[in-house]
């Protein structure tokens, strides 16, 4: 089975400080690893992705994650917060290899940015 | 490039009544999925399908619940009869599926409240 934990269903930070958002995920097999966000209203809008290529990944917002197996996380992290970051992120696992796409995700967690 | 479009936005019903969504996916995306997020919570998957075929549907609540998409282009999600504990946002996604690290993009969702 397949599963994300996000530790911390609310996250807030001072605008211009460091966000970091956790997530942990449980696989029986490599897994592909996204971060979503999404706005009041609004759907989902994939912010990165790890399909197995660098570790390290850059996405969109300035926002960037790092695949660490050993530690079986994909923690999301912004150097600094913008008022415009407030929103509920997702992190979601999906498997490789089975022939399947079907996203897990966590709980969720929601950003406040404190001006 | 039009994203997915889903109809209606809002529906405020009764229980015990019908209820009917519709998404329009990314033009040639093959691969259109329906999730139920409750509040609080991520999307969990309802059904996939893979052109016209739904390839799974193994979370679907088959007594009340059915979906369709003929033609492998939009589909549509009916709910018959409703009950209080049915009330979420249904989101469409879409993806051009090859080996399950494809991006789906979602859709605004609609909100459905069952008084």
């Amino acid at each position: 089975a397949q599963s994300v934990t996000q530790l911390g269903s609310h996250v807030s930070v001072s605008e211009g400080a460091l966000v970091l958002l956790r997530c942990n995920y449980s696989s029986s097999v490599p897994p592909y690893l996204f971060w979503y966000v999404q706005y009041p209203n609004q759907g989902l809008q994939l912010l990165l992705k790890y399909t197995s290529a660098a570790t390290l990944v850059k996405g969109i917002n300035g926002f960037e994650a790092e695949f660490k197996k050993s530690e079986t996380s994909f923690h999301l992290t912004k150097p600094s917060a913008h008022m415009s970051d407030a929103a509920e992120y997702f992190c979601a696992v999906t498997l490789r290899g089975t022939g399947a796409n079907n996203l897990f995700f966590g709980t969720g967690t929601r950003l406040t940015v404190i001006p | 490039e039009a994203g997915v479009v889903q109809s209606p936005r809002y529906k405020i019903i009764e229980k015990k009544q019908p209820v009917a969504f519709w998404c329009n996916p990314i033009s040639g995306h093959n691969t259109l999925y329906w999730y139920r997020q409750n509040l609080g919570q991520g999307p969990e998957l309802l059904i996939r399908y893979e052109n016209e075929e739904a390839v799974d549907d193994s979370q679907l609540p088959k007594d009340r619940f059915s979906a369709e998409r003929l033609k492998g282009v939009d589909s549509t999600l009916k709910i018959q009869p409703a009950e209080l504990g049915d009330s979420a946002v249904y989101l469409c996604a879409s993806s051009f599926w090859t080996s399950g690290r494809d991006t789906q993009y979602f859709g605004p969702g609609t909100r459905l409240t069952v008084l």
